[in-house]
């Protein structure tokens, strides 16, 4: 168990719609990292905070968002879903940038 | 930009044998860091080691260690007396900890590993 947290386990949804996804980091962690693990794009990094301010940016659609809260949780918001967002999202946790990830056990989304 | 490519698609290797997965990347930062992740059939990521680029001494956890050769760009994972629960995906990955990257990783495709009795 990393001390990472992550709600739902699994979520099913429609085209169209929009999904939020939680995050809970480890105690003391103040860096939160999203990641998105499809089989066609394999593992890819889609946004970090660190202590409530974005710190930096990948490859992340426009449908997508993300805030961390004053309490340092996280939610990664899909809207807009399309069949090829249906993928594992990872979020992981550090005590800043630049330190070792740890990583909840991810979110599976399927989109039908 | 960098990248992280992981030449072996597919790996096994007997149990207590011995196997080397390869890494390569391309920076043009000094520093930086790499990691080996291991992904078990649970999808959990695991952190199996880590090696800093200005430390010249190959890191090693228990059975698993690596071959760092900065000037090579490669960074490979040595796994000794491999176990069943050694089976899994493995994923070489790079951080710029300078402020602007934001310390995220950057992954390899994978190696899956299965280690057979």
């Amino acid at each position: 168990d990393s001390g990472v947290t992550q709600t739902p386990k699994h979520l099913i949804t429609a085209t169209g719609q929009r999904v939020t996804l939680r995050c809970s980091p480890r105690s003391g962690d103040l860096s939160v990292y999203w990641y998105q693990q499809s089989l066609d794009q394999g593992l890819q990094f889609l946004i970090q905070y660190y202590n409530g301010e974005e710190r930096a940016k990948g490859n992340i659609l426009e449908r997508f968002s993300a805030q961390q809260f004053p309490d340092l949780h996280s939610e990664l918001n899909l809207s807009s879903l399309e069949l090829g967002d249906s993928a594992l999202y990872f979020c992981a946790s550090s005590v800043g940038g630049g330190w070792e990830q740890f990583f909840g056990p991810g979110t599976r989304l399927t989109v039908l | 930009a960098q990248t992280v490519t992981q030449s072996q698609p597919e790996m096994s290797v007997q149990e207590a044998e011995t196997v080397t997965l390869s890494c390569t990347y391309d920076t043009s930062e000094n520093n930086y860091y790499l990691f080996w992740y291991k992904q078990p059939p649970s999808r959990q990521m695991i952190l199996v080691i880590r090696q800093e680029a200005y430390k010249q001494q190959n890191a090693t956890e228990n059975r698993f260690s690596v071959n760092f050769q900065k000037a090579a760009k490669s960074f490979s994972l040595k796994i000794s007396d491999s176990q069943l629960g050694d089976t899994a995906m493995y994923f070489c990955a790079f951080m710029n900890p300078s402020y602007n990257q934001g310390g995220k990783l950057i992954f390899g495709q994978g190696t899956e590993l299965s280690v057979k009795p």
